[in-house]
């Protein structure tokens, strides 16, 4: 079975510093990543994936992932934080036989001005 | 890019009464469709997959008679909270295969606050 892990429930950063929101996972082939962002009320959005090639993936808004397979991470990071990105973030893998993607428990990034 | 509307965006509804909610692929046909349900500062939790024009696919612990899917058509899906209960409760999404491809993950509705009072 496949298993998402982000160890933060909350990351807090200044405006302006680089901040970098945690991802592990555990897959039995290769590891199909997403990261997505939601905001209060709303559905999730795309930010990024990683399915095969570089280890760096550049996504939507500036942000960024790494993904390390010796480390079966796959953290999210953006050098410098903006106000507008506070917003809960997660980390999916996905299930390409059934489609279905199993989620981390989601990591509140808090961006002060 | 694809779009996938849901509606409607909050609800506040009586112990005991049905709600419908519809998600609805605008621009794409999507013969897969997922639905979640997200408690308050927690992640999704799967209920069940939509498949167009057969059963949809509960997960464990689900209640089939509770949380009543259809996906009569390639463009919507509907969930339909039976003789809800406060513990019912929740925000709920749906959301569809990327018509891109797997690669690119799903598009998600915006979601659905239910009160039940």
């Amino acid at each position: 079975a496949q298993s998402v892990a982000q160890p933060e429930d909350q990351v807090n950063v200044a405006e302006g510093n680089p901040l970098t929101v945690k991802c592990t996972y555990s897959v039995s082939g290769n590891p199909y990543l997403f990261w997505y962002v939601q905001y209060p009320n709303r559905g999730l959005q795309f930010l990024l994936k990683y399915i095969t090639g570089d280890n760096l993936v550049k996504g939507s808004y500036g942000f960024e992932a790494e993904f390390n397979k010796s480390q079966t991470s796959f953290h999210l990071k953006k050098p410098s934080a903006l106000v507008s990105d506070s917003a809960l973030y997660f980390c999916a893998v996905m299930d390409t036989n059934a489609g279905k993607s199993t989620f981390g428990d989601g990591t509140t990034l808090t961006v002060k001005p | 890019g694809a779009v996938v509307s849901q509606h409607p965006s909050w609800v506040i509804c009586k112990s005991g009464t049905s709600v419908k909610i519809e998600c609805r692929s605008l621009d794409f046909q999507a013969t897969t469709m997922f639905w979640y349900r997200q408690f308050p500062k927690q992640s999704l939790m799967l209920m069940a997959t939509s498949n167009e024009g057969s059963k949809a696919t509960y997960e464990q612990g689900v209640e089939k008679d509770k949380f009543l899917i259809n996906h009569a058509s390639l463009t919507l899906s509907t969930l339909t909270v039976t003789s809800a209960h406060p513990e019912d409760s929740s925000f709920y999404i749906c959301s569809a295969k990327s018509p891109l491809g797997f690669y690119y993950g799903y598009t998600f509705g915006s979601g659905t606050r239910l009160t039940v009072v």
